[in-house]
Parts: structure tokens; C-alpha cells; sequence
């Protein structure tokens, strides 16, 4: 199958500062991605969805200002967490779909990231 | 709107016995459905697919889930699980005509030796 990259696997960072997590699809063209957020022991909750070249579409209650998503090429998209809190520690997840419309959606590795 | 509940939240079986994850889900329009599969700290796997066909589909790792559309579930089984299969569990949904899944909560495997 296709592969998602998704880097850093962990980060650490300090309240107030501003982390930026990459997702890039390795071996295909991916004219859609997608955010997760995941708490410990729960499903996966939908942050936003991206498409090449236009601006995300964010879920009801999620913080635009706050997440900032960039999808500039079609092999990459990346999610800026701005001025984290600890109550932004959590496990972020990616995933992309490619051209043609395809049914399948392929996941990146997920960054835990911690703020201290 | 689509929604997914899986009914066990957490499943403890026994090495080499069988397990069954239950799902259904609820949608006024045609869905396709997935299994999923997640490791600790990692993404997802995608297990198995149902998109047309025959209702019977078999998936990666010794996994089959069977799709019920007068039920409107979608159970994932596997005859004899391993160790390795512990793992969490998500099944998911979305429409034919859709970008976005839609998730259920999640079945945490635990095997036992």
C-alpha cells in the first residue's frame, strides 16, 4: 500500500511555543488530507480536512488560529500547533487520500506531542 | 450524518481462540466500511474493506469481517488470534460520495497467553 510519513514521532515543547508537524505521502499524489486528534484510550477525532492548494476546512469547535494547516504541494501538508498549552498535548494523526479519487485513506505514524 | 458504534469497548480472548468485534452503523445514504488496526503509539492499519460485492471480505492478518446491510453491521472475526493481534480496533465508515470517515469509539483486543 501507500505510505504516510508523519514527523516528528514525538515532540516536546514548551508552553507559549509553537510546534509544526509534517505529512507528507511518499509514493503518490495526495489531493486530500486529513487531521486527527486522538486522546489516550479514544477514537479519533476529525480536526480538518485539506485539498492542494486551497484553504482547510476545519470541524465544528476546532481552532483555526490555534491549528494552522498548510497543504502547499501535493506531497505534503503540515499542521502547526501555535502557542501550545498543555491542554494541546495529545496524539495527532494524518492521513491522505490520492488523485482519482481513490477509496482508500492512508495513515501517517502520529506524532505524540507533550507541552510543558 | 453517519454514526458507528461498536459495542465492546474492550475484548479479552484467549490465544488461538476466536474473537468477533461487533459493529453497526447508522446512515441514510450508501457507505463504505473499514476495519482498521492500531498499535500502541502509532497511525492506523487498514485491516480489511467493504465497498460492493460480495459481503464476505477478507482482510490482511487472518482478518474477515462480514457486512450486513438489513442489520446494518459490519463484524470483523478472526478463528484463532495471536498475541500480536492485541491491539486497538476501529471501525469507520464514509459515504460513496464522501471525503471523510466517520469512526467509531474503538475495541481495545487484549490476548492472553
Amino acid at each position: 500500500g501507500a505510505v504516510v510519513s508523519q514527523h516528528p514521532s514525538r515532540v516536546i515543547c514548551k508552553s507559549g511555543t509553537s510546534v509544526k508537524i509534517e505529512c507528507r505521502s511518499l509514493d503518490f499524489q495526495a489531493t486530500t488530507m486529513f487531521w486527527y486528534r486522538q486522546f489516550p484510550k479514544q477514537s479519533l477525532m476529525l480536526m480538518a480536512t485539506s485539498n492542494e492548494g486551497s484553504k482547510a476546512t476545519y470541524e465544528q469547535g476546532v481552532e483555526k488560529d490555534k491549528f494552522l494547516i498548510n497543504h502547499a504541494s501535493l506531497t505534503l501538508s503540515t499542521l502547526t500547533v501555535t502557542s501550545a498549552h498543555p491542554e494541546d498535548s495529545s496524539f495527532y494523526i494524518c492521513s491522505a487520500r490520492g488523485t482519482g479519487g481513490g477509496t482508500e485513506a492512508f495513515f501517517g505514524q502520529g506524532t505524540r506531542l507533550t507541552v510543558v | 450524518a453517519q454514526s458507528v458504534t461498536q459495542l465492546d469497548s474492550q475484548v479479552p480472548v484467549f490465544e488461538e481462540a476466536p474473537v468477533e468485534l461487533r459493529c453497526n452503523y447508522s446512515s441514510s445514504v450508501s457507505v463504505y466500511l473499514f476495519w482498521y488496526v492500531q498499535y500502541p503509539n502509532q497511525g492506523l492499519q487498514l485491516l480489511l474493506k467493504y465497498l460492493s460485492g460480495s459481503t464476505l471480505v477478507k482482510g490482511i492478518n487472518g482478518f474477515e469481517a462480514e457486512f450486513n446491510k438489513s442489520q446494518t453491521s459490519f463484524h470483523l472475526r478472526k478463528p484463532s488470534v495471536h498475541i500480536s493481534d492485541t491491539a486497538e480496533y476501529f471501525c469507520a465508515v464514509r459515504k460513496v460520495a464522501g471525503n471523510k470517515l466517520t469512526f467509531g469509539g474503538g475495541t481495545r483486543v487484549l490476548v492472553k497467553p
